[in-house]
């Protein structure tokens, strides 16, 4: 069964920093481009970064640009994301999803149960 | 950067048509994908490039694109249909990922 698990939200205050994980099973990872997509608390879906399979290739939301990072370890199946320099509307639930397509722009297929990030003082 | 607009909310009743719109300039020229999410969980891709269908979603959902409007249709609408739906493309002249609003599909 493919699946995604997100771990690493938390409660935390404005300036900090944070580090998810998203851990990965049942498909070939690094055939696949991942992302990470939020939502804040009422509000719609807000994708946020993505990575090539290869994790050579990176794109960010220009509102996280400069302070998230994603990154990917392959032999690990395991997506991150360092988030550095929260504020308030950072929070939201982050969730990580698969491409659908090892090629092209397809959509995300598979998406995880979401882990919630909670920046306030 | 590239915007997408949808409606905030559509209505219809148990056995009948839904449509769903998504405007964007010249989104004909984009591949569209849709998504559902009902309350608490995870969004569930049911219409990509257009108008396939991933395995396991239904034959009542279809979409289609022309011009600056996608859309998607939900055919014999049924009460677990209520949900909001997103639409997305790879957007405008910028590496990105964009969603449409979001549209709250009730089922009256």
């Amino acid at each position: 069964e493919v699946q995604l698990l997100e771990s690493g939200g938390g409660l935390l205050q404005p300036g900090g920093s944070l580090r998810l994980s998203c851990a990965a099973s049942g498909f070939t990872f690094n055939n696949y481009g991942m992302n990470w997509v939020r939502q804040a608390p009422g509000k719609g879906l807000e994708w946020v970064s993505g990575i090539s399979g290869s994790g050579g290739s990176t794109y960010y939301a220009d509102s996280v640009k400069g302070r998230f990072t994603i990154s990917r370890d392959n032999s690990k199946n395991t997506l991150y994301l360092q988030m550095n320099s929260l504020r308030a509307e950072d929070t939201a639930v982050y969730y990580c999803a698969k491409d659908l397509a090892p090629i092209g722009r397809y959509g995300m297929d598979v998406w995880g149960q979401g882990t919630t990030v909670t920046v306030s003082s | 950067s590239y915007v997408l607009t949808q409606p905030p909310s559509v209505s219809v009743a148990p056995g009948q048509t839904a449509r769903i719109t998504c405007e964007g300039n010249n989104i004909e020229s984009k591949s569209v994908h849709w998504y559902q999410q009902k309350p608490g969980q995870a969004p569930v891709l049911v219409v990509y490039d257009d108008s396939d269908r991933p395995s396991g979603i239904p034959e009542r959902f279809s979409g289609s694109n022309s011009g600056n409007t996608a859309t998607l249709t939900i055919s014999r609408v049924e009460a677990g249909d209520e949900a909001d739906y997103y639409c997305q493309v790879w957007g405008g002249s910028s590496d990105h990922w964009v969603f449409g609003g979001g549209t709250k599909l009730t089922v009256l």
